[in-house]
């Protein structure tokens, strides 16, 4: 089945610790994005990347990086400089080209919880 | 600036109720999309609708419809004979083509949060 995935779908992290959240898609989309989902909120762009080796950062990037080394691939790390990582995380994939036109499909997300 | 309001934070229906969500929208652009999203417990997004701008003919899709009008910046959505299946948080988001740092990317309203009572 063709699709989106995300690992894990809970994820504790200590204070000052660096997490990696993967996200793998199956679609052949050429775009892929990272969202941040705050409880009673809409989704925050964090990073979005239309090619390989190529991303650009969304509205909220800092404290995030990302790498964009497989078209199927699109892993975000939230690093100890994430004053608020506590959230939930979702990533989407398009079939990109055109900026705008097309529909973004989202993963099943992973909840992180800073202890 | 691009900006998406729903101004409906809560509904709470009985099954088989006629309902609607509103969707408000703000936009420099000339051409654009939107969309309406679904995320039921579970977490994930699941897509249901894209409209251009170009495009306001009114949708439906079985127990859905759309209803898009440029006039007053809206596309609402409403849910006919809801079911409790059809519990969840609804977004509604906007796209443009030509405007933004995050140029073609998804701007979202805060969501609706849907229930069914059986």
């Amino acid at each position: 089945d063709g699709g989106i995935t995300q690992s894990p779908k809970y994820l504790f992290r200590k204070e000052g610790q660096n997490v990696t959240l993967s996200c793998e898609q199956n679609l052949n989309h050429d775009a892929m994005y990272w969202y941040r989902q705050d409880p009673g909120q809409g989704l925050r762009l964090i990073y979005y990347s239309q090619i390989v080796n190529d991303f650009q950062k969304g509205d909220i990037a800092e404290g995030y990086s990302v790498s964009r080394e497989k078209k199927e691939s699109f892993p975000l790390t939230v690093t100890s400089a994430q004053k608020n990582p506590t959230a939930f995380y979702l990533c989407a994939s398009s079939i990109g080209g055109l900026a705008g036109t097309d529909t973004q499909y989202f993963g099943p997300g992973t909840r992180l919880t800073v202890l | 600036a691009q900006k998406v309001t729903q101004a409906q934070t809560e509904i709470s229906v009985v099954e088989k109720e006629d309902v609607t969500l509103d969707c408000v929208y703000e936009t420099r652009d000339t051409t654009y999309y939107l969309f309406w999203y679904k995320q039921p417990p579970s977490g994930e997004l699941v897509f249901l609708i894209r409209r251009n701008s170009f495009d306001e003919q009114n949708e439906i899709s079985g127990r859905y419809s759309w209803n898009f009008q440029k006039s007053t910046s809206s596309f609402n959505f409403t849910i006919t004979a809801s079911q409790v299946v059809d519990s969840a948080v609804y977004f509604c988001a906007l796209s443009e083509r030509n405007y933004g740092g995050s140029q073609g990317n998804l701007i979202f309203g805060k969501g609706t949060k849907l229930s069914v009572k059986p």
